[in-house]
């Protein structure tokens, strides 16, 4: 079965330092891969998604994420963050028709 | 402006009570999906729709029941048979291409 991991479940940044979230997943073929932001108490948005083509994707508010399958991964990055960008941050993975899966989580923290 | 309305925003259950949750979209999308978050645990698929008068069980379906007679609503009932309600629940909608546009989600508890 798919299954996504997001090793990291809290991280704290320094505003204006970069950030790389991580996203690891287990798949029988290449899926399409999301990213999506939750604020608190909030339904969630997507920042970018990567069906296939160029494996580097630009997203919304200066996020960019990094399809790399030779380790199964796709991470997300921005080099330089804003208190606003302080969330709860998903990684999700499907194929075709097939429902979503989404990882944990990762809570990001942005400190002054 | 286009988007998904999930009412009420918080939701409280007495012991043996079914409650409902209100998920409506103006997207023409005809998927439809209900999540449940708790912390830590990322989001898990109650059910899904992928059109109208045809639903299917996710990860978590028991204790729940959803309808689907309109294309623009897929309500959620959180039966007396779930022991452990109190989560974030999500509603979505999709046009087919797993992009899932998501509505602000209601808090249930427990009273």
């Amino acid at each position: 079965a798919q299954s996504v991991t997001q090793p990291d479940i809290h991280i704290t940044v320094s505003e204006g330092a970069s950030l790389e979230l991580r996203c690891n997943y287990s798949y029988g073929a290449t899926p399409y891969l999301f990213w999506y932001v939750q604020s608190p108490g909030q339904g969630l948005q997507l920042l970018l998604k990567y069906f296939s083509g160029d494996t580097l994707v630009q997203g919304i508010k200066g996020f960019e994420a990094e399809f790399k399958r030779s380790q199964s991964s796709f991470n997300l990055r921005k080099p330089s963050v804003h208190w606003s960008d302080a969330a709860e941050y998903f990684c999700a993975v499907g194929f075709g028709n097939e429902k979503l899966t989404f990882g944990t989580g990762t809570r990001l923290t942005i400190i002054p | 402006d286009g988007g998904i309305t999930q009412s009420p925003k918080y939701l409280f259950r007495k012991e043996g009570q079914n409650v409902t949750l209100s998920c409506e979209q103006n997207l023409n999308h005809d998927a439809m999906y209900w999540y449940r978050q708790d912390p830590g645990q990322g989001l898990r698929l109650i059910y899904y729709s992928q059109i109208v008068n045809d639903f299917q069980k996710g990860d978590i379906a028991e204790g729940y029941s959803v309808s689907r007679e309109k294309k623009e609503s897929f309500p959620l009932t959180v039966t007396s048979a779930q022991k452990n309600p109190t989560a974030f629940y999500l509603c979505a909608s999709s046009s087919g291409d797993e992009k899932l546009f998501f509505g602000s989600g209601t808090q249930l508890s427990v009273l």
